[in-house]
This record gives C-alpha cells, sequence and structure tokens, in this order.
C-alpha cells in the first residue's frame, strides 16, 4: 500500500519568503508528526497531531512555523519570513491508532535550502 | 527537560565484527524505540521495548531495555555492509515529550 508521502521533495526559496510543506499520511493513521533534521544530525521533534488537534506544539523553534491538519488527514507544516538557519529536511511520521507512541512510519521528506 | 544521549556518535568496524549502541535518558521513560536510517533514506521503525529489563531479538539484532527504563541498547552481531546506516533510539517520557537521541552512524568495511 501507499506509504507517507511528502511534496515538495525539494524546496529552494529565498531568505525572508514564507514556505508550505505537505505531509499525506497513511490512511488510517490517526496520528501525524512533524520532524526537523539537520545534516548529519538526528531528528528534531516539532509538532504532533492526534486527529486534527495538536496536543505537543513545543518543538516548533519560532512564532514563524505553524502546522494544521485538516480532516485528519494532510498536514501542512508552513514557515514564514525564512532564515538560512531553517534549511534542514523536514521529515513527516504517522502512526495507526494504539495511543500516544506506536511505531511511527516516515515519509522521505522535504529538503528545504533557503538562499 | 528531557534529553537522550547516544554512544558512540561514529563507529566503524570490519565486516563480520559485533557492534554495540548505547541509548541514555536523563528521565525514566515509559518505552523506547529504536529507528534505523539508510545514507540519503528516513528513518524506519526496528523495535519498541516497554517493560523493564526487556530484551528482544531480530535476527542478528539484540534491543535491551534497561531495569531502571533510562537506558537501552542495541548489538549487531557479526555486521554485514547491509547493516550501514544511522541507528536512533527515541524515547517518550510518559506523554510529556519524545525526543530521538542524535544517533549512532555505523559504518561496516567489507
Amino acid at each position: 500500500g501507499a506509504g507517507v508521502s511528502q511534496s515538495p521533495s525539494n524546496k529552494v526559496t529565498e531568505k525572508g519568503k514564507d514556505v508550505e510543506l505537505r505531509c499525506d499520511p497513511i490512511s488510517g493513521h490517526t496520528a501525524l508528526y512533524w520532524y526537523r533534521q539537520s545534516l548529519g544530525q538526528g531528528l528534531e521533534f516539532l509538532i504532533y497531531f492526534q486527529g486534527n488537534s495538536a496536543p505537543d506544539k513545543s518543538g516548533l523553534p519560532s512564532d514563524r512555523f505553524s502546522a494544521e491538519r485538516t480532516g485528519g488527514s494532510v498536514s501542512t507544516l508552513t514557515i514564514q519570513r525564512t532564515q538560512q538557519e531553517d534549511s534542514a529536511v523536514y521529515l513527516c511520521a504517522s502512526s495507526p491508532p494504539g495511543g500516544w507512541l506506536v511505531e511511527q512510519f516516515f515519509g522521505p521528506g522535504t529538503r528545504l535550502t533557503v538562499l | 527537560g528531557q534529553q537522550v544521549m547516544q554512544i558512540p556518535q561514529y563507529q566503524h568496524v570490519q565486516e563480520g565484527e559485533d557492534f554495540t549502541t548505547y541509548c541514555n535518558s536523563s528521565t525514566t521513560l515509559s518505552n523506547i524505540q529504536w529507528y534505523k536510517q539508510r545514507p540519503g533514506g528516513h528513518p524506519v521503525f526496528l523495535i519498541q521495548l516497554v517493560k523493564s529489563g526487556e530484551v528482544k531479538k531480530q535476527k542478528r539484532l539484540t534491543f535491551q531495555f534497561g531495569e531502571a527504563k533510562k537506558n537501552s541498547s542495541l548489538h549487531i552481531t557479526a555486521t554485514q555492509t547491509t547493516d550501514v546506516g544511522t541507528y536512533f533510539c527515541a524515547g517518550d517520557n510518559y506523554g510529556q515529550n519524545f525526543v530521538f537521541g542524535p544517533g549512532t552512524r555505523l559504518s561496516v568495511l567489507p
């Protein structure tokens, strides 16, 4: 079956512009997570959705970052006024019903480059 | 806040040698997960450990969860070139937060 998909796969933008990253989770998965991974680094947790609500937004690095999820499915991560330090791979993961933390299935990521 | 550390940061082994990576949390965890990320790929779930002292095996991989539920280890017996990648642990602090370790990057020389 289809896995988690993310678009675009690559995004190059200029400093100060806004970007929107999209995640399509696996059908039926209720939980959705966003992470950021800088080159050669670990995963930085950004936000977690259970259905359409986001019980944990603690990882969003600044108020330039926001995320929403509609219809319990697709999620978008928006970064306003991008900065060079925002350059990273943004990974989305989803997991099936079963509580706060069960196996997460990762998408291929969006590589964001801010010039 | 909760911190999850992994050692070593890098490990180079000869094919056929064993490999172990250790994960340590500053707080007690309700469970711990392990993921593998191949170069250029995305993390792939390996296993979840929940019980204190739990040991699970997957072929050549052995996972342990410490008695105090603050540390974990992943041991690979007789490494192969297909084991190359970065191994991450991820810990859940009873729903308060969820943190990935920085990972251990394994390279296997043929």
